[in-house]
Parts: structure tokens; sequence; C-alpha cells
């Protein structure tokens, strides 16, 4: 089974600064990633996916993120946040012959002016 | 926009109550989902159809009994339902369940509280 750590419950950042949220997988067979971000009252919004090929993909509203298989990690970056980046992130694995997510417990982005 | 749509977005209900959730999606998706999302929290799977076929079902107390009328169609019928059972309803679609590199594409969910 997969299984996904987020280990920031929280980061705050301040406008214009950069981001890491960071998200470490456990598994025994290749999977897929995903970073999902929900803001308040509405559902999850895909930000970008890892399926194969380069390990560095670029997802919407300027976000990346890189996967590292050596440290089975994920972590989503962003080189100058905005106000309106504050939101839920959510990091979620599946694996290749079954469409079910597991997800990460969450990071709360807190961009201040 | 979101292509998943859910109805209603609010919904407030007494304990002895019948009501049902509805999602719908015209992206021609096989697979279609619902979580439960209590605050602060990751959602939690419920039950998957493939192929308008119940393939997962997470020991979901029978309270909640899902149905997907066609392909694009799925309803969450509720009955008598407890206060724990308050939270954010969210349905979602993918290609089909056999493929683990398709996105889940989800609804803006129902707020459901229990009175």
């Amino acid at each position: 089974a997969q299984s996904v750590t987020q280990l920031d419950s929280q980061v705050p950042v301040f406008e214009e600064a950069p981001v890491e949220l960071r998200c470490n997988y456990s598994s025994s067979v290749s999977v897929y990633l995903f970073w999902y971000v929900q803001y308040p009252n509405q559902g999850l919004q895909l930000l970008l996916k890892y399926l194969s090929g380069s390990t560095l993909v670029k997802g919407i509203n300027g976000f990346e993120a890189e996967f590292n298989k050596s440290q089975t990690s994920f972590h989503l970056r962003k080189p100058s946040v905005h106000i309106s980046d504050t939101a839920e992130y959510f990091c979620a694995v599946s694996d290749r012959n079954f469409n079910k997510f597991y997800f990460g417990s969450g990071t709360k982005l807190n961009v201040k002016p | 926009d979101t292509e998943v749509t859910q109805t209603p977005k609010h919904l407030v209900m007494g304990m002895t109550n019948k009501k049902s959730l509805k999602c719908e999606q015209h992206m021609g998706h096989r697979a279609m989902y619902w979580y439960k999302q209590k605050a602060k929290k990751p959602p939690e799977l419920m039950f998957v159809y493939s192929y308008e076929k119940l393939s997962i079902n997470e020991s979901v107390p029978s309270r909640f009994s899902p149905e997907c009328p066609n392909s694009s169609l799925l309803n969450l019928h509720l009955h008598a339902l407890q206060p724990e059972d308050s939270a954010l309803y969210l349905c979602a679609s993918s290609q089909d369940l056999d493929r683990g590199n398709q996105p889940q594409h989800f609804g803006d969910g129902t707020r459901l509280s229990i009175l």
C-alpha cells in the first residue's frame, strides 16, 4: 500500500518570497504523483502531475515540482508567491494499475502581505 | 469553471430525513468517486464506480447508499445520518479506474450539516 507524508501542516510566508511544500511517499512499486490545491469552500484543483520522463514538472499558477526517486520525494515549489496562493495543498499518489489516490494530510500555505 | 457539477452546494438535514446528493460530469469519464472531507483533513474515499458498477466500498455505513444511474451521473442517498457525518462531500471523475496515470477531476462539493 502507498502512503504519503506532508511534513508541514502549515507554512507561513511573505508575499513575493519563494516557497517549498514537502511531500514524501512510500511505495514498493512505481507510482504516479499529483499535487492539488483547495481554496476555501471549493473542491480540489489539479496543479501538476508526474507520470514519467523529466523529473521537473511545471504546473499552473507558476508552480513546479521535482520528482526524486532516490529520496521518494515530490516537493512543490514556487519562486514568488502571491496572496491569492493562500490555500490548502495536497500531495497524492496512485499506483500504475489502479487509479485509487492516497492523499497526504495537507499543507496550509498562508501568504502574508 | 469546474467540469464536475455537484448539487446542492449546501444541505442541512435532520437525523431522520432522507436526502440525496447529485454529481454530474460530461467528460466521458467512466470512473466516478465519492469522498468525505472533514475540516482541515484530506479527502477520504467512500465509493468508486467503474463503468456504472460499484468497484470499491471503503466500509462505509449503510446509511450512505450510492447509485450510478448512467455514465454521467452519480448519486449519494442519505438516510438516518449522525452529527459526525457533517462534512464536505466531494465527487470526482477520471477516464477509468484501471490506470493510475489519470488525474481525478473534482467538483466543488456539497457542504452537509446534520442537526
